[in-house]
């Protein structure tokens, strides 16, 4: 079973808020990513991070940011939301499987609602 | 362009019923990933596939690395209102290995 986690699961807050989206892992994963996902629909890298310090932007563009100062922790902060952010936000950590091929394991989401 | 492509995006069947999903590349992967997502939930990892021609078996699920590993398919046998949920293939590709990237999805139900 994957330990990691994210908090809130849900939030719905008003236009022009300041929102931050927690992620924990408790596996000592270096890498750690950011994905959007619409219900139902394909997941979009948006940042990840090979370790402390590291960030990078995703394959789709984000107004969000993010920071890893802890090895454990990765959150996403969104300025000032906008309708435009509402979405599933996915966190994940991963690590070379034993078959050398890298595997995920995913946060359950935050459901983030602007309104 | 869609690096990945999953089909078909959408499948309805009855429970008994054999499906294969397939997720089709252009590009040599190092290694395939099957994830299954249900509603609300985040992605969980079925299996990986690292050779080509490789084939994994999962219960009543079996999976498929093409020869030029561009391609997998996922099989499933007697499908059970419990396999309901979004199928999703991901690929690392060589020197980025550890950066996956994600078909669209297969949304599988599976009705009584």
């Amino acid at each position: 079973e994957a330990d990691i986690y994210q908090t809130p699961r849900y939030l719905v807050i008003g236009t022009g808020k300041k929102i931050t989206l927690e992620c924990s892992q408790t596996m000592g994963h270096d890498k750690m990513y950011w994905y959007q996902q619409d219900p139902g629909m394909e997941l979009h890298l948006i940042h990840y991070s090979y370790g402390v310090n590291s960030t990078e932007k995703g394959d789709l563009s984000s107004e969000s940011t993010v920071s890893r100062i802890r090895t454990e922790h990765f959150p996403l902060t969104l300025e000032s939301a906008r309708p435009s952010h509402t979405s599933q936000y996915l966190c994940a950590s991963s690590e070379l499987g034993s078959y050398g091929g890298t595997e995920a394991f995913f946060g359950q989401g935050t459901r983030l609602t602007v309104v | 362009t869609q690096l990945l492509e999953q089909s078909p995006q959408f499948l309805s069947i009855q429970e008994g019923e054999n499906l294969t999903v397939y997720c089709n590349s252009s590009s040599v992967f190092s290694s395939l990933q099957w994830y299954r997502q249900e509603p609300g939930e985040g992605p969980v990892l079925l299996v990986t596939v690292v050779t080509g021609g490789e084939v994994k078996k999962l219960k009543r699920l079996t999976f498929q690395f093409g020869d030029a590993r561009k391609d997998s398919s996922l099989h499933i046998t007697a499908a059970q209102p419990g396999d309901t949920g979004l199928y999703l293939c991901a690929g690392a590709r060589g020197g980025s290995n550890y950066k996956l990237t994600f078909g669209k999805g297969t949304l599988l139900t599976v009705n009584p």
